[in-house]
């Protein structure tokens, strides 16, 4: 199965709102509300941020936000701080029973 | 509070097979929920290998489904991880996670730390 596909680096200055987004097909983002989002810092395992496509986990700032639209699911952070600074991923449920994930983004705050 | 600690050899020879245990503390591993292992090559990004829950259903990655075998033991909480034939290319940092079938059945929301595992003679 191929990676979902991300964009390999955004990069914001704080306050701003940033928007990484994650493609795939009708065999995973596009044919299940099961769309994922974790934050992973430099040495860490990911922290899940965002599932079924817009909910937070309980403790996750609302400064981020997911939806979908077709093939294509978005994080958006607002009001961005110095320590959302980190990779992203994506990752879908998939119509071969599997889960599979976006190839990561790295967010640079400025 | 739910706790994963992986464990295994850092070390595998090429063409052997990668060992890795998962233990589960704070919690039953025949509660509702599915257990995946997740590795991250350096530097690279993160592929899911597969998944099992307490009855030993299993559900694998298909481009790894032939080298993967997962495994449950109840009795001692925790389940296992092996890949055979394993190359360079599978030195990886290996992740167990939970999926939360109540909470958050579609999604990863507790990791272990990883385990970094090499693989070279």
């Amino acid at each position: 199965q191929s990676a979902l596909t991300q964009p390999a680096s955004v990069s914001g200055s704080p306050g701003q709102s940033i928007t990484i987004s994650c493609t795939g097909t009708s065999s995973d983002v596009g044919g299940y509300n099961y769309v994922s989002w974790y934050q992973q810092h430099p040495g860490k395992a990911p922290k899940l941020m965002i599932y079924d496509v817009s909910n937070r986990p309980s403790g996750v700032s609302n400064r981020f936000s997911g939806s979908k639209s077709g093939n294509t699911a978005s994080l958006t952070i607002s009001g961005l701080q110095a320590e959302d600074e980190a990779d992203y991923y994506c990752s879908s449920y998939t119509s071969s029973s599997s889960w599979v994930f976006g190839g990561g983004t790295k967010l640079t705050v400025l | 509070q739910v706790q994963l600690q992986e464990s295994g050899p850092g070390l595998v020879k090429p063409s052997g097979t990668l060992s890795l245990t998962c233990a589960v503390s704070g919690g039953s591993i025949s509660s509702s929920n599915w257990w995946s292992w997740v590795r991250q090559p350096p530097g690279k990004g993160l592929e899911w290998i597969g998944e099992i829950y307490h009855s030993g259903s299993t559900n694998y990655n298909p481009s790894l489904k032939s080298r993967v075998t997962i495994s449950v033991d109840k009795s001692k909480n925790q389940f296992s991880l092996k890949l055979s034939s394993v190359t360079a290319a599978d030195t990886a940092v290996y992740y167990c996670a939970r999926g939360d079938l109540i909470r958050f059945p579609n999604a990863f929301d507790i990791w272990g730390q990883g385990t970094m595992v090499t693989v070279s003679s």
